[in-house]
């Protein structure tokens, strides 16, 4: 266990649902993320919130919409999803300091299955 | 664009073995390299952190950077078949940058 929680941990879901995606950090980190990990392809980085204000977004579809209301809680809403959006959607922490030498605890993962 | 690569394999090995996975960035601005492993199914979990220059040793893992050559890499000694997992390199410049992984089969 690394401190960092997701649920769910398989979703499968139509292309019309909604469905959100919950990460929790037990580890007094200060920044948060959302990854997304498609096979045979780098961890590619979707949101980074630090101290609860989003600093970057890499130019994700609109369908994809974070919220992070504390700084233990980082959520990622889906909305009309597309098939190639199935894939395993991680949530990492990390302290959040200029140190660059801190890493990042990840979290179990939700596999997610668009039909 | 910045870059991580590594090679996607798969490189196998036979029980107690060295292992040799190799990782190679783009820029040389990076500070901070990371080797996560992860297994089938499951998400990355740290292995090994370096920032110097030179070689950096925990139990059977060695993780050595040269940062001239812009080259990281992880020796595993004695290998297992529970070392078979996917390895993940990264480095660490503002944010994380990672390779697509190198998958390691070690056979009994």
């Amino acid at each position: 266990e690394t401190g960092v929680t997701q649920t769910p941990r398989h979703l499968v879901m139509g292309m019309t649902n909604k469905k959100s995606l919950k990460c929790e950090q037990h580890l007094g980190h200060n920044a948060m993320y959302w990854y997304k990990q498609s096979a045979k392809k780098p961890l590619e980085l979707m949101f980074v919130y630090s101290l609860e204000e989003r600093v970057e977004n890499n130019s994700v579809p609109s369908r994809f919409s974070p919220e992070c209301p504390n700084s233990s809680h980082l959520f990622l809403h889906l909305h009309t999803l597309q098939p190639e959006d199935s894939a395993l959607y991680l949530c990492a922490s990390r302290k959040g300091s200029a140190a660059s030498t801190d890493t990042q605890y990840f979290g179990p993962g939700t596999r997610l299955t668009v039909l | 664009q910045k870059e991580v690569e590594q090679n996607s394999g798969p490189l196998s090995v036979p029980e107690g073995a060295i292992a040799s996975l190799n990782c190679t960035y783009s820029d040389r601005v990076s500070q901070s390299f990371f080797w996560y492993r992860q297994y089938s199914g499951k998400s990355p979990e740290l292995i090994m952190s370096i920032y110097s220059n030179g070689d950096k040793e925990d139990g059977r893992f060695t993780a050595q950077l040269n940062k001239a050559s812009q080259y990281v890499s992880l020796l595993i000694r004695d290998s297992q078949p529970s070392d078979s997992a996917t390895y993940l390199c990264a480095d660490y410049f503002n944010k994380f940058y990672f390779g697509s992984g190198t998958k390691l089969n070690v056979k009994p």
